[in-house]
């Protein structure tokens, strides 16, 4: 597609229930970002793919938070045993270089918003 | 730490009235500092990347500019569908984005 797309769009999820977040990344691109966005924040990093290997994850708040690309294009973002704190947009981004090259604008996808009850 | 701050937190312009926003930053090795637009429900659009002290970047009505210390990104005679909250991030080499918490602009007709 286009761009980068994400889904589902709205999620609500009751307190203690698992959740998988979808990314579509743009075809051919490297790297696959996902990004936390609390109310009236700046996203904050989660975790970072290039190709199939999960480079970093050095941002997820806990064991609860789980992502996998195994085939170097989608990406799901996995919170297991939700909380009230994990209640935020989830912005999944990409870019057709690695993250080493540096000094890219990436693109993102308009996000999951997360409300956990 | 990498740490980057946005001043002010919201700004109201009328239609025509040019301002600046401001981005504070602190980061060891600066790789490149980004600014990004984001409306209400989408996620963050690409606007610019600076990458070294005194570069200029133009875009319509913006213009971004960077020291060593900050990035100002200038507004000229905005319109309403400037209306937007506008990020700046920073990447210190081999290391992720990190963002600011945004100024809110409003564009009043």
């Amino acid at each position: 597609g286009a761009g980068v797309s994400q889904s589902p769009r709205y999620k609500v999820a009751k307190r203690g229930q698992d959740v998988a977040l979808r990314c579509d990344p743009i075809s051919g691109h490297v790297s696959l970002f996902w990004y936390q966005q609390a109310l009236g924040q700046g996203p904050e990093f989660l975790t970072y793919f290039q190709n199939e290997a999960q480079l970093d994850k050095s941002g997820l708040p806990s064991d609860r938070f789980f992502a996998e690309r195994p085939e170097g294009s989608v990406s799901t973002l996995k919170i297991q045993r939700t909380q009230q704190e994990d209640s935020a947009v989830y912005l999944c981004a990409s870019s057709p270089l690695g993250q080493a090259a540096g000094g890219y604008g990436y693109t993102f996808g308009s996000g999951t918003r997360l409300t956990v009850v | 730490e990498d740490q980057v701050t946005q001043s002010p937190e919201a700004l109201r312009l009328q239609e025509g009235e040019s301002s600046s926003l401001n981005c504070s930053y602190t980061v060891s090795g600066l790789r490149g500092l980004f600014w990004y637009r984001q409306d209400p429900g989408k996620g963050p659009e690409f606007l610019f990347t600076l990458y070294s002290a005194g570069e200029e970047k133009e875009k319509e009505r913006l213009k971004a500019t960077l020291t060593k210390k900050e990035s100002f990104l200038h507004i000229t005679a905005p319109k309403p569908e400037d209306s937007a909250t506008y990020l700046c991030a920073v990447q210190a080499y081999g290391q992720n984005f990190v963002f600011g918490p945004g100024t809110r602009l409003s564009v009043l007709p």
